[in-house]
Parts: C-alpha cells; sequence; structure tokens
C-alpha cells in the first residue's frame, strides 16, 4: 500500500547524541516536510523540499539537518546543538503540481532525551 | 502578530449530537483552510480542505464552514459517535507566507 513510512517510532536519545529519524515515502510526491509537536501546540514546520537535492528550512531548524537526496527519502538529524528536542516529530509529503493539497502523514517518531 | 487558535478545552459531547470546533484566525490572508484528525499517538489525517472563496463543504457527516469576514471557520460533526472521538486540527494556508499553518487542535470526546 502507498504511503509514509516513519522509523523508529521510539527513540531515547543522551544528551550530547545526534540522532536520525528516517522517512519513507512511495506515493511519487515531490515535496516532503517534517513537523514538531509538543503538547498544546500546533504542529511546527522543521524542513521541507521540494525537489530532490533542494530543501528550505522551516520555523524552528535550528539543531536539525536534513537531506534529500532521493525522491522517495527525507531523513531528519536531531543534532545535541537542539536544545529541548523531546517531542513527537511528523514527517509529511504531498503533491505540489495538484496545488493547494492536502498533507499524507507518518505515523510520528517519538524522541525522548535522557 | 499573526495567531491561529482552536478551543484548547476538550470538547464533550453526547452521541447523536453535533459537534462544533472552532478555528479562528487573526492577520493571515488565507487562501485555504483543512481539517485533520489525529488520533493519540498517530499521526493526523486529511479531512476537509476549503478555500477563500467558498462558504461551506461538506463530506459524509462532516461540515465546514469559512467565514472570511468573522475570521473564522467551523467544523460540524453531525449525527456524532464513540468513534469520533479524537484530536481535531484546523490548518491554514497564508497567502502572505506561503505556508501552512496549524492550530493546536480541538480534543473531542463523544461518549455513548
Amino acid at each position: 500500500d502507498g504511503g509514509i513510512t516513519q522509523s523508529p517510532k521510539y527513540l531515547f536519545r543522551k544528551e550530547g547524541q545526534n540522532v536520525t529519524l528516517s522517512c519513507e515515502q512511495n506515493l511519487n510526491h515531490d515535496a516532503m516536510y517534517w513537523y514538531r509537536q509538543d503538547p498544546g501546540q500546533g504542529l511546527r514546520l522543521i524542513y521541507y523540499s521540494q525537489i530532490v537535492n533542494d530543501f528550505q528550512k522551516g520555523d524552528i531548524a535550528e539543531g536539525y539537518s536534513v537531506s534529500r537526496e532521493k525522491k522517495e527519502s527525507f531523513p531528519l538529524t536531531v543534532t545535541s546543538a537542539q536544545k529541548n528536542p523531546t517531542a513527537f516529530y511528523l514527517c509529511a509529503s504531498s503533491i505540489l503540481s495538484l496545488g493547494p493539497g492536502e498533507l499524507f502523514f507518518g505515523e510520528g517518531s517519538r524522541l525522548t532525551v535522557l | 502578530s499573526q495567531k491561529i487558535e482552536q478551543n484548547s478545552e476538550a470538547l464533550n459531547i453526547q452521541e447523536g449530537k453535533t459537534a462544533t470546533l472552532t478555528c479562528n484566525y487573526t492577520n493571515y490572508s488565507p487562501a485555504y483552510l483543512q481539517w485533520y484528525r489525529q488520533d493519540p499517538g498517530r499521526g493526523p489525517v486529511f479531512l476537509l480542505l476549503i478555500r477563500e472563496n467558498e462558504k461551506e463543504k461538506r463530506k459524509e457527516r462532516l461540515k465546514v464552514t469559512f467565514d472570511t469576514t468573522l475570521k473564522q471557520s467551523l467544523f460540524h460533526i453531525t449525527a456524532s459517535q464513540p468513534a469520533d472521538s479524537a484530536t481535531y486540527l484546523c490548518a491554514l494556508f497564508s497567502s502572505n507566507t506561503g505556508k501552512l499553518i496549524f492550530g493546536q487542535g480541538t480534543t473531542l470526546q463523544v461518549k455513548p
């Protein structure tokens, strides 16, 4: 079935460690996004990519990095520079060519810093 | 400043009643607005999109209205069921910023 797969579902990290969250889609979508969700707050955009080998910072990119080497894949690295990384991370994709459209989300990755 | 706000308090209603959720915004020029459903520990799922020149959109038991004068969207679920219990997010695409901005969500609890 087509969709977005995020892994791992749960991740624990010690302070000072970098971690990478995986996001793969087989929907043939051009655009991919990473959002962060904290209790009581709306989803906040970290990074997005509209085409392979290109990506742009969102509203809260500090302490994060991404790559888009393949259309299907958009991994997010949470670096040790991120001051408060404990959160629920959501990857999404959309078909840019169809104009304003829905986002298709993965099931999320919950990161906890110990 | 720009804001998009949903009721932070949970909405509790009886099965069979109509649930109405509110999404208010300020200082945006919205091109369209979307509604998503999110279950605990899961990713959001798209429900409906309504454009700025549309007053109302329906899909089965769901209805969305969009009033650009009041700067408000209402999301209705008629004949609500316990399975409708979830958090509902509104998201506004701003012509100003070219970005999709999410509200914090409202949790709906439908009691049998």
